[in-house]
């Protein structure tokens, strides 16, 4: 069956420290790939997505994700987080045919 | 371009009452989405349209939902008979076909259910 899977439920990290936010996928193609953020009373923000091509991508505040074939994962990075960044993060998923999937999502706290 | 708006942006009413949520999205989207969003959880897919077809539904929703998009713009999402189990974040999202993938949320309609 298609699904999405984000294994951390919460992460902490200190203001200025690297990110990186997992996202596996079962399915048996690659699938459109996104990253969303949604802050504390905020509708859901695209940070970045993938559907071909190259395997690295840029998105906007700074993130990044590669999406690795072989480990069906699309992970999140940011290379030094601002304590604006702690929200929750939800990979998503569109297998096709509108197959619309998002992960249970990440809490990213921030600590000074 | 002003995104997509929800109304209301909070509802509570007593169970066994109807309640109906409105979405206006992005002018020139034709593709609007519903999603369900409890605590703690990922919005999980209701239902979708493109223009005033309704194309696709989830086991999700009931015989107690539906939903309308009658001219092809904004649409409504129909509770009846509600129960404390449909208390969550109601979102909506459009698209645009010709990028169909790349949504655009609303901020929500916050249902609960006493």
């Amino acid at each position: 069956a298609q699904s999405v899977t984000q294994p951390d439920i919460h992460i902490t990290v200190s203001e200025g420290a690297s990110l990186e936010l997992r996202c596996n996928y079962s399915y048996g193609a690659t699938p459109y790939l996104f990253w969303y953020v949604q802050s504390p009373g905020q509708g859901l923000q695209l940070l970045l997505k993938y559907f071909s091509g190259d395997t690295l991508v840029q998105g906007i505040k700074g993130f990044e994700a590669e999406f690795k074939r072989s480990q069906s994962s699309f992970n999140l990075r940011k290379p030094s987080v601002h304590w604006s960044d702690a929200a929750e993060y939800f990979c998503f998923t569109n297998f096709g045919n509108e197959k619309l999937t998002f992960g249970t999502g990440t809490r990213l706290t921030i600590i000074p | 371009d002003t995104g997509v708006s929800q109304d209301p942006r909070h509802k509570i009413t007593k169970r066994g009452q109807n309640v109906t949520f409105r979405c206006d999205p992005i002018s020139e989207h034709n593709r609007l989405y519903w999603y369900r969003q409890t605590l703690g959880q990922g919005p999980e897919f209701l239902t979708y349209f493109q223009n005033e077809a309704q194309l696709e539904k989830s086991r999700l929703l009931s015989d107690r939902f539906s939903a309308e998009r009658p001219k092809g713009s904004f649409s409504t999402l129909e509770i009846q008979r509600t129960e404390q189990g449909d208390s969550a974040m109601y979102l909506c999202a459009s698209s645009y076909r010709g990028d169909i993938y790349e949504q655009y949320f609303g901020p929500g309609t916050r249902l609960t259910v006493t």
